[in-house]
């Protein structure tokens, strides 16, 4: 398995643009993760799924944040419209149910830039 | 989880041994993690270990899990200079993780 994949791994947006992050999980894979990681607040959990529902988004910052899944092999975080506070990493990770139901994998992660 | 604290720095020569701790509040955690993240790169799963263990051993790497205290420990022997990295610890009482900030170590030759 190619393992989960993102894109784009960068992107260099300005204040008041819409950004699109895109995920595809692990193959087989029922839950989802979308984190958000900065250096002052380190590794954050914004929302996740299961079978493609949404379960928990209580970390989503704000109403500027949504995240959708429309089948089980892809997965997008948008941001509408975008302010310089959310520059960070954002990773995508996924699990599959069961015994290794706690065993995320992460993708390589999408660097933001919002000027 | 609840929350994780670790110290967020650490520097050991080549071929010592390297310790990194951690500290939890969520009792009710039933897995506890340590991930592996290099410049550029995602996490990556170490090693974890159940709740009702005291201890576990892979290879270079050992797990030491004090629930009383709440305390888990990272033991690298015998470090590499490809060992440095950001090293997060994280509990899982269900579905979700919560991690620590993560202490990177820095192995110098």
């Amino acid at each position: 398995d190619a393992g989960v994949i993102q894109s784009p791994r960068h992107e260099v947006t300005e204040m008041g643009q819409e950004v699109t992050l895109r995920c595809k999980p692990i193959s087989g894979h029922d839950y989802l993760f979308w984190y958000r990681q900065t250096m002052m607040r380190g590794l954050e959990l914004l929302i996740y799924f299961n079978n493609n529902v949404p379960i928990d988004d209580s970390g989503m910052p704000e109403d500027r944040f949504s995240a959708k899944m429309p089948n089980a092999s892809f997965s997008t975080l948008k941001i509408q419209p975008s302010e310089p506070r959310d520059s960070a990493v954002y990773f995508c990770a996924s699990s599959e149910t069961g015994a290794k139901l706690h065993e995320q994998y992460f993708g390589p992660g999408t660097r933001l830039t919002v000027t | 989880g609840e929350d994780v604290e670790q110290s967020l720095f650490l520097s050991v020569r080549e071929g010592d041994s390297s310790v990194i701790n951690c500290t939890y509040t969520d009792s009710s955690s039933t897995y506890l993690y340590w991930y592996k993240q290099e410049p550029g790169a995602g996490l990556q799963l170490l090693t974890y270990i159940f709740s009702n263990m005291d201890m576990k051993q892979d290879q270079r790497l050992t797990v030491l899990l004090n629930k009383k205290d709440k305390h888990l420990s990272l033991r690298i022997a015998d470090t590499q200079t490809g060992d440095s990295a950001i090293y997060f610890c994280a509990d899982g009482p269900g579905s979700t993780l919560t991690f620590g900030k993560g202490t990177m170590l820095l192995v110098s030759p």
